[in-house]
């Protein structure tokens, strides 16, 4: 299959934890990256492979996947976080493809 | 620090093409296990995966654009670019070029993420 799907918008309290789903096929071979897009802004890789954050995302941010569900957590939401989410698989159709996931905004209250 | 930065026209005539060029600078085009991609935003929507290239020239294209998307790197310049034919205001968006890091062995092999784009060009498709 080739699709991603995630979660409806969520709201979540300042200080408080929100854990946002991404769900395909593929995650049951390919392993999810995340990307967190703020207004007039480029995508930022916030995380990838098992549970990996590049350098400078703070550790609140938090990755798993299990079966074909892959899930990004924010333990402890800032202001600043409040973006568009996005989650990316590669397709496992064996045809080299990649595909996103269409976003869940999160805004934090 | 590895930056990418997109160029190219940010007004397209319908049924005319699309270019744009990547040029990366701060680390090698030619790295290992990386490859080149080009992603897109149409205003208000979400992200679109264009295609993707390797270090040696084989191109990856979203099936919904193969017959009109090209490919292509230029070591030398350390560039990268994309062209995309008999475009229609559909194909207006923001468009960002990345690169591509994977996984190379293992159970999850071929698990991939962009690590680092390009600020984005706004390319608009109108007469």
């Amino acid at each position: 299959s080739s699709e991603l799907t995630q979660d409806p918008p969520v709201s979540v309290a300042l200080g408080q934890t929100v854990r946002i789903t991404c769900q395909g096929d593929s995650l049951r071979f390919y392993y999810a990256s995340w990307y967190q897009q703020k207004s007039g802004q480029a995508p930022l890789l916030v995380m990838y492979g098992k549970n990996s954050r590049p350098s400078g995302i703070p550790d609140r941010f938090s990755g798993s996947t299990s079966g074909t569900t892959a899930s990004l957590t924010i333990t402890g939401a800032q202001a600043e976080d409040e973006a568009d989410y996005y989650c990316h698989s590669r397709d496992n159709s064996g045809n080299h493809l990649y595909v996103f996931g269409p976003g869940t905004r999160v805004t934090v209250l | 620090q590895l930056q990418l930065q997109e160029s190219g026209s940010g007004l397209v005539k319908p049924s005319q093409t699309l270019s744009l060029t990547c040029t990366v600078s701060g680390g090698s085009i030619s790295t290992g296990d990386s490859s080149w991609s080009w992603i897109r935003q149409p205003p208000g929507k979400g992200l679109e995966w264009v295609g993707y290239i390797y270090n040696d020239g084989r191109p990856h294209y979203d099936p919904s654009l193969k017959s009109r998307v090209t490919m292509s790197v230029d070591r030398s310049k350390g560039q990268f670019s994309l062209n995309l034919t008999s475009v229609t205001a559909a194909d207006t968006a923001v468009y960002y070029c990345a690169r591509v890091v994977y996984i190379s062995s293992g159970y999850y092999a071929g698990s991939n993420w962009f690590d680092a784009w390009g600020q984005g060009i706004l390319v608009t498709v109108s007469s």
